[in-house]
C-alpha cells in the first residue's frame, strides 16, 4: 500500500546509455514532479506535471524527457546519460491544491560508469 | 527572486533541543514546510504552517512563522539519535504547483 513507487531502487549503466525511471502514486494526486538531489543533498526540481500541463525547469537538459500514460503514472526517461546524471532521482506527488503538500518516492539512486 | 536559505549543519547534544532556522524571500507564500530525509531514504513531511499562522505545535516539534522578517525555525524538543538526518525547509507557491527548497540542513546528534 506504498502511496509513491519508484523503480528500479537502484541504476547502474554506462555512458551514453538510455535508460527509464518509473514512478507510480496510488492517492489520486493530480500533480507530480521529479526531483533530482545530487551528491551535496541540493534538492533540485527537473518537473512537475499536472493534467497534461508540463512545467519544465529550463536548466533540464532536453535528454531528460518525462512521460505520464496516466495521472498515476510519470516516469523519467534518460537518454544518452552522462557522468554528471549520477545522482539520487525523486518523484512525488501532490494534490495539487493549494495546501500543495507533496509526497515523495523512495528515490532512486542513479551511477553512471 | 526566490530563495530560501538554511545553514548546513547544526550539532546538539543528545536531549537537549535543537532549533533549524530558515529564511524565505517571498512574501506571497501559502504553506511553509519542512522535511526530513534520513539517511539512504526519501523525504517524509514533517510538519507545515500556513502563512497566516504563527505557531504549530506537534508533540516535540514546535513550528515559529514570523512572516514580517520571512524567518521560520523549527524546534525539536528532548533531541533523540532517531532525530539524526537533514532537514529541508520548503515554502509553497500560489502561483504554481512548485516549492522552493532550502539545500537542507544536517542534523547531528552528539552523546
Amino acid at each position: 500500500d506504498t502511496a509513491v513507487s519508484q523503480t528500479p531502487k537502484y541504476l547502474v549503466t554506462q555512458m551514453g546509455n538510455d535508460k527509464s525511471i518509473k514512478c507510480e502514486q496510488n492517492l489520486g494526486h493530480d500533480t507530480m514532479y521529479w526531483y533530482k538531489q545530487d551528491s551535496k543533498k541540493f534538492l533540485k526540481i527537473m518537473f512537475s506535471y499536472n493534467n497534461k500541463e508540463l512545467i519544465i525547469n529550463e536548466t533540464v537538459p532536453n535528454r531528460f524527457s518525462p512521460k505520464s500514460p496516466d495521472k498515476a503514472h510519470l516516469n523519467l526517461h534518460i537518454n544518452s546519460l552522462e557522468l554528471g546524471d549520477s545522482a539520487v532521482y525523486f518523484c512525488a506527488s501532490s494534490t495539487g491544491t493549494i495546501e500543495e503538500t507533496q509526497y515523495f518516492g523512495p528515490g532512486t539512486r542513479l551511477l553512471v560508469l | 527572486g526566490e530563495d530560501v536559505e538554511q545553514s548546513l549543519f547544526l550539532s546538539v547534544r543528545e536531549g537537549d533541543s535543537s532549533v533549524i532556522n530558515c529564511t524565505y524571500t517571498d512574501s506571497s507564500s501559502t504553506y511553509l514546510y519542512w522535511y526530513k530525509q534520513e539517511p539512504g531514504a526519501g523525504l517524509q513531511l514533517l510538519t507545515y504552517i500556513f502563512s497566516n499562522m504563527d505557531m504549530k505545535q506537534d508533540q516535540r516539534l514546535t513550528v515559529l512563522l514570523n512572516k514580517k522578517d520571512k524567518h521560520l525555525s523549527l524546534r525539536i524538543a528532548d533531541t533523540q539519535t532517531g532525530d539524526s538526518a537533514i532537514y529541508f525547509c520548503a515554502e509553497s507557491k500560489r502561483s504554481n504547483y512548485q516549492l522552493i527548497w532550502g539545500a537542507g540542513t544536517k542534523l547531528i546528534i552528539k552523546p
